[in-house]
């Protein structure tokens, strides 16, 4: 079974700098998907960004963007110009030939004024 | 415009009560999906279904039931609430599109049983 692993429970970051978020997953699969899914204090789960694994090039939506490192088994976010708003729970997940999400326990994530 | 939507957003309710979550979503996906979250924030699938008349249990034990007699309608059903039910439920649906894809979660309902 597939096993997503988040390593940090909690960070926080200054606003306006820069912060990377660690995750790891384990699969013997060689076609899947990775996602990053943001939950804002009780609000909807929103899509981040998202990564084929097929593809080597690394995803990148405005501020987002991930290192996919397939090899490693390892898939970071890092967060530019963190805002205020980026504070919310980050939860890492992936998806293989199960057609099922699995999520890793989520990292907590405080932007600081 | 496409959402997914999930009804009642807070519910407290008695011990022993049967209870019905809605989930409703107008993208005409055909996958949908129930996941628990713990007070850890931890996120765990009890139930899936990949159509209509298709149901599966997901990788947590859980005491409810499913139902998908329309595409767009996913509810989850507690036949007699417990304290041990309390959680918050999320719904969520998607369909593979080649640079579009990822699930679309509702914004869940807080169940607290009492």
């Amino acid at each position: 079974a597939q096993t997503v692993t988040q390593s940090q429970p909690e960070m926080s970051v200054q606003e306006a700098e820069t912060v990377t978020l660690s995750c790891t997953y384990d699969t013997s699969e060689s076609n899947y998907y990775l996602f990053w899914y943001k939950q804002p204090p009780s609000r909807q789960m929103i899509l981040v960004i998202r990564q084929e694994a097929y593809k080597q090039q690394n995803a990148t939506e405005n501020r987002f963007s991930v290192n996919f490192q397939k090899a490693a088994k390892s898939f970071s976010l890092k967060i530019s110009d963190s805002q205020l708003g980026d504070t919310a729970m980050y939860f890492c997940a992936f998806e293989g030939g199960s057609e099922k999400l699995v999520f890793g326990k989520g990292t907590k994530l405080t932007v600081n004024p | 415009e496409a959402d997914i939507y999930q009804t009642p957003r807070y519910l407290v309710i008695g011990t022993g009560k049967k209870i019905t979550l809605e989930c409703s979503q107008t993208m005409g996906h055909d996958k949908m999906y129930w996941y628990q979250q713990d007070p850890g924030m931890e996120l765990h699938l009890i139930h899936y279904s990949y159509g209509v008349n298709s149901t599966e249990k997901g990788d947590l034990s859980s005491e409810s039931t499913v139902s998908r007699i329309r595409t767009e309608h996913f509810p989850l059903t507690l036949e007699s609430a417990r304290p041990s039910h309390t959680s918050q439920y999320l719904c969520a649906s998607s369909e593979y599109r080649e640079d579009n894809y990822g699930y679309t979660f509702g914004s869940g309902t807080r169940l607290t049983v009492v």
